[in-house]
């Protein structure tokens, strides 16, 4: 069956650095492209953007540009994203997502947590 | 970027009772809108695609309508494993973009 797996939870200082992975199952890798959500607490979904899994090029969300790196392990059917300079806003799941149009499975989400 | 607004914020209905969930796109979208059902501590996971399409395995008491820029989601029956937030998110144009929710409590 189609799965999306998440790395684990993660606790951070302002200013570090995280890396999610979301790697995929059940399906041709390649075939969908990749799309990241975030949710702050309590609060609604955000577009991050969306990687191109058969080329690899990202493409980001106007928020989302400078700190954000959407990335692949082609070989491994995982897609990453790493976020740098953390801040506090930071905190919040973030969701890995495939989709051509609608988006129809998604990961279990990941709890980025930053905090001093 | 496409605002799409959705109504109402939150919602508490009966056993039973039919809901309605509406969402209003800032332009034409032409039926590139789903609809997703969250649950406390899940992810999202797709009821409605198209406007009107039922997800395999989502329950035929889910439906969605709507063209253009209006939408809504019809919940019949409503049934206990019912309770979650639902949103709207429109795919004809990124950036992609989501209704704010609607969280659905049983009275």
């Amino acid at each position: 069956q189609i799965q999306l797996v998440q790395s684990g939870p993660e606790l951070k200082k302002p200013g570090e650095s995280v890396k999610i992975s979301c790697k995929a199952s059940g399906y041709t890798f390649t075939d969908y492209a990749m799309h990241w959500v975030k949710q702050a607490p309590g609060k609604g979904l955000k577009w991050m953007g969306w990687i191109n899994t058969y080329t690899g090029k990202p493409t980001y969300a106007d928020d989302f540009k400078g700190r954000f790196v959407f990335s692949l392990e082609a070989s491994a059917s995982t897609a990453n994203l790493q976020i740098s300079n953390l801040k506090n806003e930071d905190t919040a799941t973030y969701f890995c997502a495939r989709g051509v149009g609608p988006v129809d499975y998604w990961g279990q989400g990941v709890m980025v947590t930053v905090s001093s | 970027d496409i605002r799409m607004t959705q109504s109402p914020a939150s919602l508490s209905a009966s056993l039973g009772e039919t809901v309605n969930i509406e969402c209003l796109a800032s332009e034409d979208i032409y039926s590139d809108l789903a609809w997703y059902q969250q649950k406390p501590g899940k992810s999202p996971q797709l009821l409605i695609y198209n406007a009107n399409s039922l997800q395999n395995g989502v329950p035929s008491r889910f439906s969605g309508s709507g063209s253009g820029t209006q939408y809504s989601l019809k919940i019949n029956s409503l049934q206990s494993e019912d309770v979650a937030t639902y949103f709207c998110q429109q795919y004809n144009n990124y950036p992609l973009t989501f209704g704010s929710g609607t969280k659905l409590e049983i009275k």
